[in-house]
């Protein structure tokens, strides 16, 4: 029944080694996101997709680069990765509809991903 | 910028017992959601809440919206162990897809 489904659940990367996280839905929801979430804080929005459209955070470092292949995945590339970007990495949806304002604000999220790197 | 605080930011009580967490802004909210999100887990959406002065009751879970919208609390009767987990409140930000989200309180009870 997982609507939300990322992989790995946890990875294990080295300073500088590009790695990718996944993320897909099963939602058909149009709009999917990523966020950051360091220990007890609240999750940082790094980018979105409306459909294809791509959407960066203004502090989103160049470091974070994002593809969405179709409606159903997307995925986080991180392309060196540093001491400082170890964190739980959390992808979620929402839809948007025609005049419907609330939907898209209510978003779904995943089990997110926790990355560490050495 | 429109921000969310929330307080207190942890809250360690025993099973049993009663409690309230706040979630205030200087701004209005067309509408305000909580979510529960467990240790090494993602958020889970408890509720939404959008009109003026609502409150929605999710078993031992009373959310409530202020009536100016500007604020929304949540009081959790008889507290379990399983909700102890960080509960986030969240609301449209300032970016058309964007979600404003309050630092949380960390929950801990008790048994």
């Amino acid at each position: 029944d997982a609507m939300v489904i990322q992989n790995p659940r946890y990875q294990v990367t080295q300073f500088g080694k590009p790695v990718t996280l996944s993320c897909s839905q099963t939602l058909n929801h149009n709009v999917m996101y990523w966020y950051q979430q360091k220990s007890s804080q609240a999750p940082k929005l790094l980018f979105h997709y409306y459909d294809k459209d791509f959407n960066n955070e203004a502090d989103t470092p160049d470091n974070f680069q994002s593809r969405r292949p179709n409606t159903s995945f997307c995925f986080l590339d991180i392309r060196s990765p540093g001491l400082g970007d170890a964190a739980m990495y959390l992808c979620a949806t929402s839809r948007d509809l025609a005049g419907g304002l609330l939907a898209k604000n209510i978003q779904y999220f995943g089990a997110g991903t926790r990355l560490s790197v050495l | 910028t429109q921000l969310l605080e929330q307080s207190p930011q942890f809250l360690s009580i025993q099973e049993g017992e009663n409690l309230t967490v706040y979630c205030n802004s200087s701004s209005v909210f067309s509408s305000l959601q909580w979510y529960r999100q467990e240790p090494g887990e993602g958020p889970v959406l408890l509720v939404t809440v959008v009109t003026g002065g609502e409150v929605k009751k999710l078993k031992r879970l009373t959310f409530q919206f202020g009536d100016a919208r500007k604020d929304s609390s949540l009081h959790i009767t008889a507290a379990q162990p399983g909700d102890t987990g960080l509960y986030l409140c969240a609301g449209p930000g300032a970016g058309s897809y964007q979600l404003t989200f309050g630092k949380g309180t960390k929950l801990s009870v008790i048994p």
